[in-house]
């Protein structure tokens, strides 16, 4: 089946190290997003890519990067520099980077730091 | 973009209709409206989208105001399942999800009562 995986689902991290989240895609989608969710919010987009080799940033891109080497994989690393990660991240894809409509998300990743 | 305005939460009986409204008055002549949903802890699921006639699909109904200023997503039977938060988008075609693409606000959370 196609679709997205996100790995780990949990994830605990001490403070001051830094951390990559996994997202894979068998979709044969060309446009790949990092949103972060908190408790009782919306959803804000962090990175996006519309093709291998190329990303730009989102709403909230800062103690955060990314890479886009493979179209099938987009990892999100949350850096020593992002003061408040403890949240939900999700990942998504999407045919190509105009459409709104059909986007497919991974099932997240909960990041808590100790 | 056009704004939206939906309720924090609405209660439906398992088995009836659920009707979701969703206020835009602002919206342009070329934007659509999109209804993404959540389930707790999962990313966010297309519904459906729709112009300006009423649409149907295997999950849902829209229905939207002949002057275009709100909608209502109609889930005809509404399951335990159907519990969620569920999202309505205001966005031009083509827009994408980029950096001022998809934007997920806080929704209405649709709670289905046994």
């Amino acid at each position: 089946d196609g679709g997205i995986t996100q790995s780990p689902k949990y994830l605990f991290r001490k403070e001051g190290q830094n951390v990559t989240l996994s997202c894979e895609q068998n979709l044969n989608h060309d446009a790949m997003y990092w949103y972060r969710q908190d408790p009782g919010q919306g959803l804000r987009l962090i990175y996006y890519s519309q093709i291998v080799n190329d990303f730009q940033k989102g709403d909230i891109a800062e103690g955060y990067s990314v890479s886009r080497e493979k179209k099938e994989s987009f990892p999100l690393t949350v850096t020593s520099a992002q003061k408040n990660p403890t949240a939900f991240y999700l990942c998504a894809s999407s045919i190509t980077s105009t459409t709104n409509y059909g986007y497919t998300f991974g099932s997240g990743t909960r990041l808590t730091v100790v | 973009d056009a704004k939206t305005t939906q309720p924090t939460s609405m209660d439906c009986a398992e088995g009836r209709a659920a009707n979701l409204p969703c206020n835009h008055s602002t919206i342009s002549g070329n934007e659509y409206v999109y209804w993404y949903r959540q389930i707790h802890s999962q990313g966010p699921q297309y519904i459906i989208h729709g112009l300006k006639n009423n649409e149907t699909n295997e999950m849902a109904s829209l229905i939207i105001t002949e002057d275009r200023k709100s909608s209502t997503l109609i889930l005809p039977h509404a399951t335990l399942r159907d519990t969620a938060v569920y999202y309505c988008i205001v966005r031009p075609p083509g827009s994408g999800g980029g950096a001022d693409g998809l934007t997920f606000g806080k929704g209405t959370h649709l709670i289905i009562q046994p």
